[in-house]
């Protein structure tokens, strides 16, 4: 079967570094993204792994290790706008096509 | 257009009542997926279309569900008897092609409660 792990929830304050966390296990797996998502709003893509290593964006970097089934959103300089959920996905390849797996979100408060 | 729109934004149902939520994809983008987003959760699939073609609808989690694509554009997934379990936020996604290397873009969703 399919199965996406990441934390219900985390904290963090304005302008430190926080990590999330996010373990799978999937089969046909090609590539794992990282999505931003705000309250109402559409997910917005953050990053995408399909090599082992890190990924690196700005103020976000992602990593990637295939044998562990584990995956790491890193977010530095946190920002009060950085408050939302992270959706780590998994994108899965079957009967020919692409399919995004879910995970169930981290919310993320950044706090003053 | 610009990006992926969906109508309405927000819908309120009446239990029993059949619903339809629209989706307009990137121009040009092959495949369409719709997702099921309930409150707190992260989003499920529900089915998978390429240009006109439903590929995948394994993650329907009914017969009362239905969508289509019939000229491999707009989509749209109709609800019949709505029950309270639908409630949720139910997001369309386009990609330009299925192997699509960077992701998809997702529409803002249509908030549907059932009441």
């Amino acid at each position: 079967g399919q199965n996406i792990d990441q934390p219900t929830e985390m904290t963090a304050t304005e302008g430190a570094i926080v990590q999330i966390n996010c373990t799978y296990q999937t089969s046909g797996f090609n590539g794992l993204f990282w999505y931003q998502q705000h309250a109402g709003e559409a997910p917005t893509f953050l990053s995408y792994n399909v090599l082992d290593g890190l990924e690196e964006k700005g103020r976000f970097s992602s990593f990637l290790s295939r044998s562990k089934g584990y995956s790491y959103l890193l977010l530095k300089e946190l920002q009060m706008k950085d408050s939302a959920s992270y959706l780590c996905a998994v994108r899965s390849r079957s009967g020919g096509y692409n399919k995004l797996i879910f995970g169930a979100g981290t919310r993320l408060a950044v706090h003053p | 257009g610009a990006g992926v729109s969906q109508s309405p934004r927000y819908k309120v149902a009446k239990r029993g009542q059949d619903v339809a939520l629209r989706c307009d994809p990137i121009s040009g983008h092959v495949s369409l997926f719709w997702y099921q987003q309930a409150l707190g959760q992260g989003p499920e699939f529900l089915t998978y279309f390429q240009n006109e073609a439903q590929l995948d609808k394994s993650g329907l989690p009914s017969d009362r569900f239905f969508a289509e694509r019939p000229e491999g554009s707009v989509s749209t997934l109709k609800i019949q008897r709505t029950q309270q379990e639908d409630s949720a936020v139910y997001l369309c996604a386009s990609s330009p092609n299925p192997g699509n290397l960077y992701g998809y873009t997702f529409g803002s969703g249509t908030r549907l409660t059932v009441v």
